[in-house]
């Protein structure tokens, strides 16, 4: 049980373009899902908290125009990066929060590339 | 901000070696949990702590809950070369989780 997937694993696109990650909750159901960024070496740090049906919650430091989030049902959180640079290229890592026990499950992560 | 200080940040082991790792924090945190990560995939759950002073095994790993609510440990024992990736210990407050800066474990067979 608490299986969460991405889609897509991989994505190169060119710089300027919009790029949309999935996570989808299979087996549960997620109000709550988080999405992270991860540099080479680094950890994990989050970006926003996706709250189904209502406007996502940004950290400090994270532009919300260029980071979209949608929550449109408890077992769907998409996250669009839009007019993509270089820079944006990362590991992209969603999580869902479950309820028993009120623990987050990590998706598989989607490797972004930005030519 | 909340931060997590976990030490080493890297091993370099012997098969059949006991493994120890920690994190401390300048806060107080309700759960900790400690996850570990492949190179390429997500983080996986590999023990949750919910209250203070608890102590968890799952397998050959054993992790603690401290008392004072700021620090974790995870141990592993009798280390074989499929426990090698990066494992990471998170602490959870306000429905956060802030990480750990990563321990890297290599496993020589």
């Amino acid at each position: 049980g608490a299986v969460v997937s991405q889609h897509p694993s991989r994505v190169i696109c060119k710089s300027g373009t919009s790029v949309k990650i999935e996570c989808r909750s299979l087996d549960f159901q997620a109000t709550t899902m988080f999405w992270y960024r991860q540099f080479p070496k680094q950890s994990l740090m989050l970006m926003a908290t996706s709250n189904e049906g209502s406007k996502a919650t940004y950290e400090q430091g994270v532009e919300k125009d260029k980071f979209l989030i949608n929550h449109a049902s408890l077992t769907l959180s998409t996250l669009t990066v839009t007019s993509a640079h270089p820079e944006d290229s990362s590991f992209y890592i969603c999580s869902a929060l479950g309820t028993s026990p009120d623990t987050q499950y990590f998706g598989p992560g989607t490797r972004l590339t930005v030519l | 901000g909340q931060q997590l200080n976990q030490s080493p940040q890297s091993m370099f082991i012997q098969e059949g070696e006991d493994v120890s790792m920690n994190c401390t924090s300048s806060s107080i945190f309700n759960t900790w949990l400690w996850y570990k990560q492949d190179p390429g995939e997500g983080p996986v759950l590999l023990i949750a702590l919910y209250k203070a002073g608890e102590l968890t095994s799952n397998g050959r790993l054993t992790a603690q809950f401290g008392i004072t609510r700021k620090d974790s440990f995870l141990n592993i024992s009798a280390s074989i070369p499929s426990d090698v990736g990066i494992y990471f210990c998170a602490g959870q407050a306000g429905g956060k989780l802030i990480f750990g800066q990563g321990t890297e474990l290599s496993v020589k067979p």
